[in-house]
């Protein structure tokens, strides 16, 4: 267990529709990080927060978009959802933003089958 | 923009032998960090190993360890006395980091599925 918890485990939604996929960072981590891992496209880096701030992007579409709440956690918000949406979501957490090296832990994931 | 290579898809050996997987990387960045992750049935992600790139001396934790050819960006990762446990997607990245502080998200390779037969 890493201390990151992910909430849904598993969602299962439309094409057309929005989720919110939530992430609680392990305590005293400030920095968040969500990666979507698919067959087509593997795994990839979305997006990074550091205590509220988005501090870093990848690869994520105009479609997502995340926010990192006071109490430092993270939700993930999907919308117009396709079929090529479909994977699984993982969120990260360190204790910092990077530099000096910190470790990122990883949550369970949430799985999000799109039909 | 940072690329990782992994060209094996599949590999299987027998229980107790050493493997080797192999990854390489494209990157014109100084200050980066390499690892190599295990994604075992469970889906979880767990970080095996790490190499600062500014060390020449190859990282190692018990029975993983790395060979690191920073000029030919190489850092592949070698399973001594392999156990059924192994078994597992194995992905290398990459992460460059700024001096002044910060950091990019993590660039995975395609992964490795290594099978240990019993």
């Amino acid at each position: 267990d890493s201390g990151v918890t992910q909430t849904p485990k598993h969602l299962i939604t439309a094409t057309g529709q929005r989720v919110t996929l939530r992430c609680s960072p392990r305590s005293g981590d400030l920095s968040v990080y969500w990666y979507q891992q698919s067959l087509d496209q593997g795994l990839q880096f979305l997006i990074q927060y550091y205590n509220g701030e988005e501090r870093a992007k990848g690869n994520i579409l105009e479609r997502f978009s995340a926010q990192q709440f006071p109490d430092l956690h993270s939700e993930l918000n999907l919308s117009s959802l396709e079929l090529g949406d479909s994977a699984l979501y993982f969120c990260a957490s360190s204790v910092a933003a990077g530099g000096a090296y910190n470790e990122q832990f990883f949550g369970p994931g949430t799985r999000l089958t799109v039909l | 923009a940072q690329t990782v290579t992994q060209s094996q898809p599949e590999m299987s050996v027998q229980e107790a032998e050493t493997v080797t997987l192999s990854c390489t990387y494209d990157t014109s960045e100084n200050n980066y960090y390499l690892f190599w992750y295990k994604q075992p049935p469970s889906r979880q992600m767990i970080l095996v190993i790490r190499q600062e790139a500014y060390k020449q001396q190859n990282a190692t934790e018990n029975r993983f360890s790395v060979n690191f050819q920073k000029a030919a960006k190489s850092f592949s990762l070698k399973i001594s006395d392999s156990q059924l446990g192994d078994t597992a997607m194995y992905f290398c990245a990459f992460m460059k980091f700024y001096s002044g502080g910060g950091a990019d998200g993590l660039t995975f390779g395609k992964g490795t599925h290594l099978i240990i037969q019993p």
